[in-house]
């Protein structure tokens, strides 16, 4: 398999633009996570789907963060409008049958200036 | 808050000695524990993951848990350089059965 596929590996954007990032899965996998790693703050998560389904998005730090999962291979965050604090690395992960045994992608490292 | 402690290093082990790396959480309900490895740079990885009470080994890493203490630990036997990563500690929570990561613990071997 090709592991977790992350998309763009790097996005550097002007506050107030749109970003999307994008992720595809392990296939066969049913849960799906959405992290945010700074410096100061660590890996944190943002929210997570099981099939397909948003179970917890109180890590969504604000309205201005959506995450879709339309089908079991691809799934998105976007944030709207960006800010220069959310500069940070942003990694999907998947897992079968729980969210133990993770496996990352290469993450996005987001600049916002 | 449920919280997994670890201190943030860096540990610096010579070559061919033994790292030891420790975490302790606070959700007693916890039952499954997580080592992940993650190299600057890069992703995390899953090294090692331990259930019951004691060590499990493989290869040169061994795990231990201990949950009347609440405390996890992962040994490096024959430290390599190559070994010098952040090594990020995780629980699994009965409650809502989300991970739990620690802040992670900067080891460096010095060859």
């Amino acid at each position: 398999d090709a592991g977790v596929i992350q998309s763009p590996r790097h996005e550097v954007t002007e506050m107030g633009q749109e970003v999307t990032l994008r992720c595809k899965p392990i296939s066969g996998h049913d849960y799906l996570f959405w992290y945010r790693q700074t410096m100061m703050r660590g890996l944190e998560l943002l929210i997570y789907f099981n099939n397909n389904v948003p179970i917890d998005d109180s890590g969504m730090p604000e309205d201005r963060f959506s995450a879709k999962m339309p089908n079991a291979s691809f799934s998105t965050l976007k944030i709207q409008p960006s800010e220069p604090r959310d500069s940070a690395v942003y990694f999907c992960a998947s897992s079968l049958g729980g969210a133990g045994m993770q496996y990352f992608g290469p993450g996005t490292r987001l600049t916002v200036t | 808050q449920k919280e997994v402690e670890q201190n943030s290093g860096p540990l610096s082990v010579p070559e061919g000695a033994i790292a030891s790396l420790n975490c302790t959480y606070s959700d007693r309900g916890s039952q499954s524990f997580f080592w992940y490895r993650q190299y600057s740079g890069k992703s995390p990885e899953l090294i090692m993951f331990i259930y019951s009470n004691g060590d499990k080994e493989d290869g040169r890493f061994t795990a231990q848990l201990n949950k009347a203490s609440q405390y996890v630990s992962l040994l490096i036997r024959d430290s390599q350089p190559s070994d010098s990563a952040t090594y990020l500690c995780a629980a699994l929570m009965d409650s809502n059965y989300q991970l739990i990561w620690g802040a992670g613990t900067k080891l460096i071997i010095k060859p």
